[in-house]
């Protein structure tokens, strides 16, 4: 049982590239998120979903995209990288209480 | 948006020493959660609250909801080097929006 899968663990961007921050979940949870940590601060929600095909942006989406085809995986797209999303990204899934954490990609964009 | 402001920001105790944060909300929450995050890695949850004024306990750690369901506490008692880490409390609707927010943390730093 794997929990909660993120990848790549690190990356290094430039401005202007696109790229897509992988999240997997085998627990079947039906509710996910994806967070970024700048340093030193907290969690921040960018978007998150409450099952497949559904999604709702959180308290800062600009800059990024998401899906949820299915239930195991929920994407995240950079389209044009900028040196403002330089943070690391935390994609977690929950099923009633307990939010379960990936251990987190790490991005810079130069 | 909602907003969860937690203080304080940051704390450097002696081994021993109890230690108390706190965590307020501009809106109101029907779950209050609080997370540990040690370096390089995702935040584990270590208390959830489900009802205003529950009081609940793991260990040394004791933490409260809120009368007002717009704020919540956490207490560590006989602090000890491994408790070194930063503290977060989340806000949840749960069976509503399902959003969960988090506050910006507290950086527990522990004096052998």
């Amino acid at each position: 049982n794997a929990g909660v899968t993120q990848t790549p663990k690190f990356r290094i961007l430039k401005i202007g590239q696109s790229m897509t921050l992988q999240c997997t979940q085998d627990m079947n949870h039906n509710y996910m998120y994806w967070y970024r940590q700048d340093p030193g601060m907290g969690l921040k929600l960018i978007y998150y979903s409450v099952g497949a095909g559904i999604t709702d942006k959180g308290e800062v989406p600009n800059g990024y995209n998401v899906s949820r085809s299915t239930t195991e995986d929920f994407p995240l797209r950079l389209e044009l990288a900028a040196p403002s999303q330089t943070s690391v990204y935390f994609c977690a899934s929950k099923e009633n209480t307990e939010a379960f954490f990936g251990q987190g990609t790490r991005l810079t964009v130069v | 948006g909602q907003q969860l402001n937690q203080s304080p920001q940051s704390m450097f105790i002696q081994e021993g020493e109890d230690v108390s944060m706190n965590c307020t909300s501009s809106s109101i929450f029907n779950t209050w959660l609080w997370y540990k995050q040690e370096p390089g890695e995702g935040p584990v949850l270590l208390i959830a609250l489900y009802k205003a004024g529950e009081l609940t306990s793991n260990g040394r750690l004791t933490a409260q909801f809120g009368i007002t369901r717009k704020d919540s506490f956490l207490n560590i008692s006989a602090s000890i080097p491994s408790d070194v880490g930063i503290y977060f409390c989340a806000g949840l609707n749960q069976g509503g929006s399902e959003k969960l927010v988090f506050g910006k943390g507290t950086k527990l730093t522990v004096n052998p």
